[in-house]
């Protein structure tokens, strides 16, 4: 199974400011199905990004998504309030699908 | 988009039988695969499995021997069994739903406890 390393743990940064996450995969990622969802607490994931790169419906295009194989990244520009939250990587092109640790965006 | 809604015990004793069940509300469960992620305490989210609207299932292999997934589309509803309990599958368990493999659409998730 592919395991997926998401660095940092914990991201402290100011509100304006630009959030920089990572995941990387033990094994390429097929056609690059890699998804990324934020959770805040007492809520279920929300899907941000789908196919490494593509954001979902009614995200904005402060959030970004970049990479392939096995290295990629979750940009957050112009940090809100609203986006400080839990963010996880998730690759779905192979089974079973495999979810990062995650890393948590906090308010510095 | 549909809205998804767990519904079972919360409370298990080991060595018993897990079974929840996911309610489909404001849409057809057609052309769909329906998962079942769960996601221990202190630990990362898991991939249990999912149900095509088909009914051709797909499981993770670390739980395969233990587990059923089914699906009822006259009820719309999906269902999960994991029988054999212990300690380690007490979690919040999450229904989700999404037209290819990428889960997009998330219930609220339930909490079951493996206690005696």
């Amino acid at each position: 199974e592919i395991v997926l390393t998401q660095s940092p743990g914990t991201l402290s940064l100011s509100p304006g400011e630009t959030a920089t996450l990572s995941c990387r995969a033990s094994q390429s990622v097929r056609s690059n199905y890699l998804a990324w969802y934020q959770r805040k607490p007492g809520q279920a994931p929300k899907i941000l990004i789908y196919g490494a790169s593509n954001r979902a419906i009614g995200i904005p295009d402060r959030l970004s998504g970049s990479g392939s194989g096995t290295d990629f990244t979750l940009t957050i520009s112009r940090l809100e309030p609203e986006d400080f939250a839990v963010y996880y990587c998730q690759q779905y092109g192979s089974s079973p699908l495999t979810f990062g640790g995650g890393t948590k965006v906090e308010i510095k | 988009q549909v809205q998804l809604q767990e519904s079972g015990p919360g409370l298990v004793k080991p060595s018993e039988t897990l079974s929840l069940t996911c309610t489909v509300s404001g849409g057809s469960m057609s052309n769909y695969y329906w998962t079942w992620i769960r996601q221990p305490p202190g630990k990362r989210l898991e991939w249990i499995g999912n149900v095509y609207y088909s009914g051709s299932t797909n499981y993770n292999p670390s739980l395969e021997s233990r587990l059923t997934i089914s699906i009822d589309t006259s009820k719309n509803q999906f269902s999960l069994r994991l029988t054999s309990v212990t300690a380690a599958d007490a979690a919040v368990y999450y229904c989700v739903g999404g037209a290819t493999w990428l889960p997009d659409q998330w219930g609220q998730g339930t909490l079951v406890t493996v206690s005696s």
